[in-house]
């Protein structure tokens, strides 16, 4: 089983400024198959990025992936009020569990 | 338009059954690998399970922890997955969301989620 370790937790920010999230899997994900969703409170998640670094349909260009092998990130360019939320990544082309990182949360400074 | 509507939580006793439904239209269903992720209330995001198409050859995979208790099946008469879930634990507790995982052109569809909770 991949194990994906986000970081930080928590990453307080204010609006206009840079997000970077971390996303560090156990063993080489296979393909690049890595994805970053965003998630608002009640609601399901929302898919930002697939092949680690492909943005999904109508997704702003402020969203960006990069990485491979073991080590991901997200990254949000001048943070909107509306991109204040969770973020997960997740390992989905190697064998189940198709596993999800433990999420960080993007939070107003 | 693609929906996938669940259906079947609600309140049940530890040792208990479940089955949630979800219910899906919008795109070729017989084509589509689903699967059912689950979510803790204030925790992340855990994948349970996953069911092929039929012309992928129909295998299921589970999370270790639900293997055994809970089964995943799908009615493509009906385009609708199903997950059954037998001698719930109080760790079961969670939103199930049903989902189409992610094809290679980066579409991915989920439910709004359905609340399952197994309490005394």
């Amino acid at each position: 089983e991949i194990v994906l370790t986000q970081s930080p937790d928590t990453l307080s920010l204010s609006p206009g400024e840079r997000a970077t999230l971390s996303c560090r899997a156990s063993q080489s994900v296979s393909g690049n198959y890595l994805a970053w969703f965003q998630q608002k409170p009640g609601q399901a998640p929302r898919l930002l990025i697939y092949a680690a670094s492909s943005r999904a349909t109508g997704i702003p260009d402020r969203f960006s992936g990069s990485g491979s092998g073991t080590d991901f990130t997200l990254t949000i360019n001048r943070l909107e009020p509306e991109d204040f939320a969770a973020y997960y990544c997740q390992q989905y082309g190697g064998s189940p569990p198709l596993t999800f990182g433990g999420g960080t949360k993007v939070e107003i400074k | 338009e693609v929906q996938l509507v669940e259906s079947g939580g609600g309140l049940v006793k530890p040792g208990g059954s479940l089955t949630l439904s979800c219910a899906a239209s919008g795109f070729t269903f017989t084509d589509a690998w689903m699967s059912w992720v689950r979510q803790a209330p204030g925790k992340g995001l855990e994948w349970v399970g996953r069911i092929r198409s039929k012309t992928d050859g129909g295998t299921i995979d589970y999370l270790a922890p639900v293997k055994g208790r809970f089964t995943i099946s799908r009615d493509d008469s009906k385009n609708t997955v199903y997950l059954q879930m037998d001698s719930l634990k109080s760790e079961d507790t969670a939103v199930y969301y049903c989902t189409t995982g992610i094809s290679r052109d980066g579409r991915d569809y989920w439910g709004q989620g359905t609340l399952v909770t197994v309490s005394s």
